[in-house]
């Protein structure tokens, strides 16, 4: 497509489950983002991608998240052990490289929440 | 460390009222800033960036903004509102060197027209 597309869109998952959320970026661009958007907050920056190696990892909240991207294109976000603040929508985002020319490009999210 | 404060999280105007939103930031190096906009039920979109050259920046949608060093602020103006331009809005700033690709956001402001 010709966007960043992201699935699920909507997740609802029990607390303690093991939660994976997918990121497709746009074709060509080889840096990914990861953010998180809190009810009422703006988004917090989670981990960055150039290429299939994680540049920065940050902003994980704690090692029950990680990401891979494992040939360059495609992001999987994964949370172990759900907890209920864990609630929020995840953002997926990718740039053509990270100059300061380039603009991010942001998908539509994936609503997780956790019961 | 950077942080990025937008006064007011509601603001609320008339169709073809001044639309002005504020932003402050705080950075230790030379900032890139940003706004970007979300509608509802979609991704976060690029409306204008600032990134070292000139001061006033024009965007899409007939949306500006002024960088101003001394104020540290960043505040987003548009001459006429439209019924369309309803989203919320979020003010951003990354750093000028290695670490361009990390963005901090505000918390937004969500933008009411009136008819």
């Amino acid at each position: 497509g010709a966007g960043v597309s992201q699935t699920p869109s909507n997740k609802v998952t029990e607390k303690g489950k093991y939660v994976e959320l997918r990121c497709d970026p746009i074709s060509g661009h080889t840096a990914l983002y990861w953010y998180r958007q809190s009810l009422g907050q703006g988004p917090e920056f989670l981990i960055y991608f150039q290429g299939t190696g994680a540049a920065d990892d940050s902003g994980l909240p704690n090692d029950r998240f990680f990401a891979v991207r494992p040939e360059g294109s495609v992001s999987t976000l994964k949370i172990q052990r759900t907890e209920r603040g864990d609630s929020a929508v995840y953002l997926c985002a990718s740039s053509p490289g990270t100059g300061s020319g380039n603009t991010i490009y942001f998908g539509e999210g994936s609503w997780l929440t956790v019961v | 460390a950077q942080s990025v404060t937008q006064l007011g999280s509601h603001v609320s105007v008339s169709e073809g009222a001044l639309v002005l939103l504020r932003c402050n930031y705080s950075s230790s190096v030379p900032p890139y800033l940003f706004w970007y906009v979300q509608y509802p039920n979609q991704g976060l979109q690029l409306l204008l960036k600032y990134t070292s050259a000139a001061t006033l920046v024009k965007g899409i949608n007939g949306f500006e903004a002024e960088f101003k060093k001394s104020e540290t602020s960043f505040h987003l103006t548009k001459p006429s509102a439209h019924m369309s331009d309803a989203a919320e809005y979020f003010c951003a700033v990354s750093e000028s060197g290695g670490s361009n690709y990390k963005l901090t956001f505000g918390k937004g402001t969500l933008l009411t027209v009136n008819p």
